[in-house]
């Protein structure tokens, strides 16, 4: 099956800074790439997702890239505020056409501190 | 709109004890799921439904029981709870029939239910 590994664990950056979360996988059918952002007290959310016909997506400070060659995943933050501060998880799935269940295999979760 | 909701928000039970975490969604999604959040493990998927009278196990079901008898509720039963059952769970839904990307189809967590058992 899918195996999904996160890095870095932690990460703590000063306000202002760029933040970069990096996910690599192993099963090259992998075709749905999110990552969700989980706040204190809270269940994930879906901040950004990419399908593995793109290799870069954007969303205002929020960017994902994709290499499927190398079979990894990055998320980068630019401009970080302290709101920002929560765990994200990166996930991968196979998921063709949307008719099959699509089982989400996540990473292992990283804390982000963003320091005013 | 109250989206995916959970109960109990937090429960203590000791070992061998039989409980219930409950989940409704409102959206009318035919897939249904539970994971668990361990410290460093990510979340890890128990057991899933894709519609009523229809459910399947995830990574890691043992100890855990399910049931979908309609499209609302998807129970996850503990019958005989264990230390290592404490965790953080979280039930998740979505819509079938559609690829998953944030701008057709997205999952939708409900905010957890942490349980220990002692």
């Amino acid at each position: 099956g899918e195996n999904v590994e996160q890095h870095p664990s932690t990460l703590s950056v000063q306000e202002g800074d760029s933040a970069v979360i990096k996910c690599t996988y192993s099963d090259s059918a992998s075709n749905y790439f999110p990552w969700y952002k989980q706040e204190l007290g809270k269940g994930p959310q879906l901040i950004i997702d990419i399908r593995s016909n793109v290799g870069e997506k954007k969303d205002q400070r929020i960017a994902v890239t994709l290499n499927k060659t190398a079979k990894h995943f990055s998320l980068h933050i630019t401009e970080t505020q302290p709101e920002d501060s929560a765990v994200y998880f990166c996930a991968a799935t196979v998921n063709a056409g949307g008719t099959s269940y699509g089982k989400l295999t996540f990473g292992q979760g990283t804390i982000l501190t963003v320091h005013p | 709109n109250a989206g995916v909701t959970q109960t109990p928000k937090f429960q203590v039970l000791k070992t061998g004890q039989s409980m219930t975490l409950q989940c409704a969604q409102d959206m009318n999604h035919e897939y249904m799921s539970w994971y668990r959040q361990d410290p460093g493990m990510g979340l890890r998927l128990i057991h899933y439904s894709v519609g009523a009278g229809i459910t399947d196990q995830g990574e890691v079901p043992n100890g855990y029981n399910v049931s979908r008898s309609t499209t609302e509720d998807f129970p996850l039963r503990l019958l005989s709870a264990a230390p290592s059952q404490t965790s953080v769970y979280f039930c998740a839904s979505r819509l079938k029939g559609r690829p998953l990307l944030s701008s057709g189809n997205t999952i939708y967590f409900g905010e957890g239910s942490w349980l220990t058992v002692v």
